[in-house]
C-alpha cells in the first residue's frame, strides 16, 4: 500500500499568514494527488486535484504543487474560514489519505 | 446539483451488522464509481472501498475484506455499505463520495466530489 505522510500534524497561524502543508508519498505517484478541507462536523470538501488544479469555487489563495513523492498545499493569506483540517489523498493505486493537518488560530 | 444523501445514525451491539445507504441525485448514477470512507472520532480519513454502479463490481481495502459488502440499487440510484461483525473500533462516521475522473497528460486522474453528509455508526454494548 502507498503511505501518505503529512507535516506538520498541526500548526497555529494568524489571519493573513502564508502557510504551507507538505505531503510525502511512500513511492512515486506522479500527479495523482488531491487535497481536501474538512471543518468540524462536516464532510470533506475538494480543494485541489491532480496536484495543482483548483476546484471550481475554491478561492485563489489556495494553491498546490509537486509531483512524484513530494507535494505541498499553500494558503497565501489565511482567512478566518480557512481554519480547518486538511488532508492529502493519493489516487495512483486504490486510495490513501494523509493523517491530516489541523490549522488553528494563533 | 450533484448530491449524495446518506441514511441516519445507527447504534449497534458488538457482533451485529450495519447497512448504510447513499442516495445519489443530480447526475447519471451509472456514470461514476462511488467510494466509502470512514472517520473514527478525532481521527483521520480511512478508505474502505468502492463500487461501480454500472456493473456492480467492487474493490475493498484489505483491512475490510471479508467484513464489508457494497451493493447498489440502480432503480433508486442508491448504493449500500454493509459492515459485519462490528466491534467498538468500528465506531465512526461513514461517508460515501463520488469518484470523478479526468484525462491529463499522465493518464486518467481521479478525485472525490462531492461527499455525502456522513452517517454516524456507534458500536456499543
Amino acid at each position: 500500500d502507498i503511505q501518505m505522510t503529512q507535516s506538520p500534524s498541526s500548526l497555529s497561524a494568524s489571519v493573513g499568514d502564508r502557510i504551507t502543508i507538505t505531503c510525502r508519498a511512500s513511492q512515486s505517484i506522479s500527479s495523482y494527488l488531491n487535497w481536501y478541507q474538512q471543518k468540524p462536523g462536516k464532510a470533506p470538501r475538494l480543494l485541489i486535484y491532480v496536484a495543482s488544479t483548483l476546484q471550481s469555487g475554491v478561492p485563489s489563495r489556495f494553491s498546490g504543487s509537486g509531483s512524484g513523492t513530494d507535494f505541498s498545499l499553500t494558503i497565501s493569506s489565511l482567512q478566518p474560514e480557512d481554519f480547518a483540517t486538511y488532508y492529502c489523498q493519493q489516487s495512483y493505486h486504490t486510495r490513501t489519505f494523509g493523517q491530516g493537518t489541523k490549522v488553528e488560530i494563533k | 446539483q450533484v448530491q449524495l444523501v446518506q441514511s441516519g445514525a445507527e447504534v449497534k451491539k458488538p457482533g451485529a451488522s450495519v447497512k448504510v445507504s447513499c442516495k445519489a441525485s443530480g447526475y447519471t448514477f451509472t456514470s461514476n464509481y462511488l467510494h466509502w470512507v470512514r472517520q473514527a472520532p478525532g481521527q483521520g480519513l480511512e478508505w474502505m472501498g468502492l463500487i461501480n454502479p454500472s456493473g456492480g463490481g467492487t474493490g475493498y481495502a484489505q483491512k475490510f475484506q471479508g467484513r464489508v459488502t457494497m451493493t447498489k440499487d440502480t432503480s433508486t440510484s442508491t448504493v449500500f455499505m454493509e459492515l459485519s461483525s462490528l466491534r467498538s473500533e468500528d465506531t465512526a462516521v461513514y461517508y460515501c463520495a463520488r469518484d470523478v475522473d479526468g484525462i491529463g497528460s499522465g493518464g486518467t486522474y481521479n478525485w472525490f466530489d462531492p461527499w455525502g453528509q456522513g452517517t454516524l455508526v456507534t458500536v456499543s454494548s
